[in-house]
């Protein structure tokens, strides 16, 4: 079946500090991957996405490269801001299974002064 | 501004109570979701209507009643829950459920507590 697992956080890191969030996932297919954003009160974001191997998704500093062959979509940011604060989704989508979702449990980020 | 809304945004709510949670979508999209977010663990997709057919019930208990009158609006009407039903509701819609590569897009979701 399909599935996305993340790292567990949550992950605290200093300002300017260089961030990689984990993400491998399983599927039937041949699915889109997505990073989702969730600021505190909102609800998520699309943050950035690839649709094929080897394809970079890349929005506000972040990028994600998608790897077929070790079935990854790591999430990394090289200089972190107080403002980057907030929950990470790792999601696929999968045309195998109708194109439906399937979300990572999420990684809280807090970036401190 | 995603584009979709979602009222209440907070609701607090006995075992016995009957209520309505709604979200609208103002992005001419043609899909629409409920998931369900709760501390821990995945987003739970719900339901899925695309064209205001149902075509995804993911084995959702029957106190939860979903309602898509038109491709902008859907409801889930709740009755009789339980505590462990407390959590955030989130409405999304994409312009389709055919290609894979479509984004979804979500309200900020609704907090509800079950006493």
């Amino acid at each position: 079946g399909n599935s996305v697992t993340q790292m567990e956080g949550p992950v605290t890191l200093s300002e300017e500090a260089f961030l990689t969030i984990n993400c491998t996932y399983t599927a039937t297919g041949y699915p889109s991957l997505f990073w989702y954003v969730q600021y505190p009160g909102e609800g998520l974001q699309l943050l950035l996405k690839a649709t094929k191997a080897d394809d970079k998704g890349s929005n506000k500093g972040f990028e994600a490269t998608y790897r077929k062959e070790t079935t990854s979509f790591h999430l990394e940011k090289g200089s972190v801001q107080v403002s980057d604060s907030a929950v990470y989704f790792c999601a696929l989508s999968d045309p195998g299974t109708g194109n439906q979702f399937y979300f990572g449990t999420g990684t809280s980020l807090t970036v401190i002064p | 501004e995603t584009g979709v809304t979602q009222t209440p945004r907070h609701l607090v709510m006995g075992m016995t109570n009957k209520k309505s949670l709604k979200c609208e979508q103002h992005l001419g999209h043609n899909a629409m979701y409920w998931y369900k977010q709760s501390a821990k663990k995945p987003l739970e997709l719900m339901f899925v209507y695309n064209f205001k057919e149902q075509t995804e019930n993911n084995s959702v208990p029957s106190r939860f009643s979903p309602e898509c009158p038109n491709s902008s609006h859907l409801f889930l009407h709740l009755h009789t829950l339980q505590p462990e039903d407390s959590a955030l509701y989130l409405c999304a819609s994409s312009q389709g459920i055919l290609v894979a590569t479509d984004t979804q897009y979500f309200g900020p979701g609704t907090r509800l507590t079950v006493l």
